[in-house]
């Protein structure tokens, strides 16, 4: 399985643009970058998920390096309900493999 | 649309008994995956299952298993229960090339 590598944790203010970086330098052509993340005490949200292009959606941004070798999610605006554990996951179906993901902490 | 349920919420064993967990999909969702979530592995994929038949499986013992029922709703099953089995048990479920929607979790505490 291709892996992705994340940060351990970021910090963000308030109302501020969050980017968050991952790298996976050995994802397949077929592979899709998913994002998902958990918030405390609950199951896994999904966010965004792309193949090759930029991908928008209400909450958020996926900006695809044209190599597909690293990725970027893009929280536009962080509030204090965006702090959680951000995941991004490769794969092309049902089976994903969640890493550790990043912690994000956004601070007023 | 109701989401996915997962029940119990809570569950405490003992080592060595075997234990049922329950996931009722979204409506219409045949897709269900079920993940173990621990402090020290993190989420890892269980098995799969599609229209009562499991198309994946990830890298646990044979004590783990599941099922589906016709409607959907799965089972999964875990016996002789070990410590290390302590863990969140998420289940998710998904329409055709669609993402995965997660219950909020079965919290297994084996003593």
């Amino acid at each position: 399985d291709a892996k992705t590598t994340q940060p351990n944790s970021m910090e963000s203010n308030e109302e501020e643009p969050v980017h968050l970086p991952c790298n996976h330098s050995t994802i397949s052509g077929t592979d899709y970058i998913h994002w998902y993340r958990q918030l405390p005490s609950q199951g896994p949200e999904y966010v965004i998920h792309g193949l090759t292009s930029n991908v928008n959606n209400r909450m958020a941004s996926l900006a695809i390096a044209e190599d597909r070798k690293s990725s970027t999610l893009i929280l536009h605006r962080a509030t204090l309900r965006d702090a959680a554990v951000y995941y991004c996951i490769l794969g092309s179906g049902y089976a994903l493999n969640f890493g550790k993901g990043t912690s994000l902490l956004v601070t007023p | 649309k109701a989401g996915v349920t997962q029940t119990p919420r809570y569950l405490i064993k003992t080592r060595g008994q075997q234990v049922t967990l329950s996931c009722s999909p979204i409506s219409g969702h045949r897709s269900v995956s079920w993940y173990q979530q621990t402090p020290g592995q993190g989420l890892q994929f269980l098995f799969e299952y599609f229209s009562e038949t499991q198309r994946n499986k990830g890298n646990f013992p044979g004590r783990f298993s599941g099922r589906q029922f016709s409607n959907s709703r799965s089972e999964m099953n875990v016996s002789t229960l070990e410590l290390g089995d302590s863990a969140l048990y998420l289940c998710a479920s998904s329409a055709v090339d669609s993402p995965l929607h997660f219950g909020n979790g079965t919290r297994l505490t084996v003593t």
